[in-house]
């Protein structure tokens, strides 16, 4: 089993509707949890991070996190034809210092 | 965030010869990574480098391979020894800042090896 977990997709929506990941991590010290975005032939772009159960939102973005059922996910609201890219979810893996360990990534394309 | 640089952006190399990336940073930072992305695929630590320690480096990949220096707290350069086409991949450093577990990439490099 992987550590972490992504459907690699790709995940399509219409302009302006709610696109929603998911990533799913096997273990349970797990404590940070990072979303970045990689537009085609781009470095990833830091867009999230949570550290708490519950849901951080930030503009668009909401990243949510149950530690108890093992997964964080990101919602996009009002998504746009920009929002086309790959989703990586990324988690440091408990006692790992600084290390984190990324899932496949998940590819969302935005329909206008 | 840090403002990251690297260098080469982009570089086509012969199988068996070496090729030094480097990566520069604008603050000082205590903890650099560096990671290969090979095509259509996510990403993969290499190994982490702290000033002043050797570089600690993930199962799979052996400093004879992949030498890193980190000479002071904004600088780091990760070598790609007797390449083979097999190690054309994009290589990013990131740097942890902030305090927490974030961290920044790098633009990368993107290597091809013939």
């Amino acid at each position: 089993q992987k550590e972490v977990e992504q459907n690699s997709g790709p995940l399509s929506v219409p302009e302006g509707a709610i696109a929603s990941l998911n990533c799913t991590y096997s273990d349970r010290g797990s404590q940070s949890f990072f979303w970045y975005r990689q537009y085609s032939g781009k470095s990833p772009e830091l867009i999230m991070f949570i550290y708490s159960n519950g849901d951080k939102e930030d503009g668009r973005f909401t990243a949510q996190l149950n530690k108890a059922s093992q997964y964080v996910s990101l919602l996009i609201r009002d998504s746009q034809p920009s929002d086309s890219a790959t989703y990586l979810c990324a988690v440091n893996i408990g006692g790992a210092g600084n290390m984190l360990t990324f899932g496949g990534g998940t590819r969302l394309m935005v329909k206008p | 965030s840090a403002v990251i640089s690297q260098k080469p952006s982009r570089d086509i190399c012969q199988r068996g010869t070496s090729l030094t990336i480097q990566c520069q940073v604008d603050s000082q930072v205590t903890m650099m990574f560096w990671y290969r992305q090979q095509p259509g695929q996510s990403l993969t630590l290499i190994a982490t480098a702290n000033q002043g320690s050797e570089a600690t480096y993930e199962s799979g990949f052996v400093i004879d391979k992949f030498p890193i220096s980190r000479p002071n707290l904004t600088f780091s350069t990760l070598t790609v020894s007797n390449m083979s086409p097999e190690d054309s991949s994009i290589y990013l450093c990131s740097v942890a800042t902030g305090g927490g577990y974030e961290q920044y990439f790098g633009p990368g490099t993107r290597l091809t090896v013939t």
